[in-house]
């Protein structure tokens, strides 16, 4: 039982590179969500899906593009990076009932983008 | 919207002794969640507590205690006899009841160092 893994741990892009970020948990959570950690910002979400087959724009989705795949992995997708987008990038999971938070978030070990 | 106010950056403490970090928030919400997770330098997001709103008992979790005030809207953790393995960025993070997960709004953090 691995949890969340994230893939890459580190990138170093040039401006204007694409790439995509790789998330998968084996949880069996139906929700999984994108988020970026900057210094003094804490963490703000970029993209969510509640479900398989629905995503969502979250507070900072500009730049970025996502892919629920299927019930395990949730993809991130960076078109044309931008030095703006320098950051660690955390997918989290869990599952969600009636209320908003059933369970807690469980994270992934991040992925410290650097975009030159 | 939310808002979650960790106003304490760093913090730091000897081994062995008590520290209290602080957190504000600012909601119209009556239902809701509060959290705090831990960051150690490993990047894993690990979850500390939880306190739901309604319950009026404080959470505690071996060590961790919260000191929750609703009518304060304040929410500080408590970390007694603090383990050199306490050393990590601290968020907390606010959750209401029914609301959607872009709603799950995260402090700036603080860094608390324990001395040996």
């Amino acid at each position: 039982n691995a949890g969340v893994t994230q893939t890459p741990k580190f990138q170093v892009l040039k401006t204007g590179q694409s790439m995509t970020l790789q998330c998968a948990q084996d949880m069996n959570h139906n929700s999984m969500y994108w988020y970026r950690q900057d210094p003094g910002m804490g963490l703000r979400l970029i993209y969510y899906s509640a479900s398989e087959g629905t995503t969502d724009k979250g507070e900072v989705p500009n730049g970025y593009n996502v892919s629920r795949l299927n019930k395990r992995e949730f993809s991130l997708r960076l078109e044309s990076a931008a030095p703006s987008q320098t950051s660690v990038y955390f997918c989290a999971s869990n599952i969600r009932g009636q209320s908003s938070y059933n369970s807690p978030l469980h994270f992934g070990n991040g992925t410290r983008l650097t975009v030159t | 919207a939310q808002t979650v106010t960790q106003s304490q950056p760093e913090m730091s403490v000897q081994e062995a002794e008590t520290v209290t970090l602080s957190c504000t928030y600012d909601t119209s919400e009556n239902n809701y969640y509060l959290f705090w997770y831990k960051q150690p330098p490993s990047r894993q997001m690990i979850l500390v507590i939880r306190q739901e709103a309604y319950k009026q008992q404080n959470a505690t979790e071996n060590r961790f205690s919260v000191n929750f005030q609703k009518a304060a809207k304040s929410f500080s953790l408590k970390i007694s006899d603090s383990q050199l393995g306490d050393t990590a960025m601290y968020f907390c993070a606010f959750a209401p009841y029914s609301g959607s997960a872009r709603q799950l709004t995260f402090g700036s953090g603080t860094q608390l160092t324990v001395l040996p």
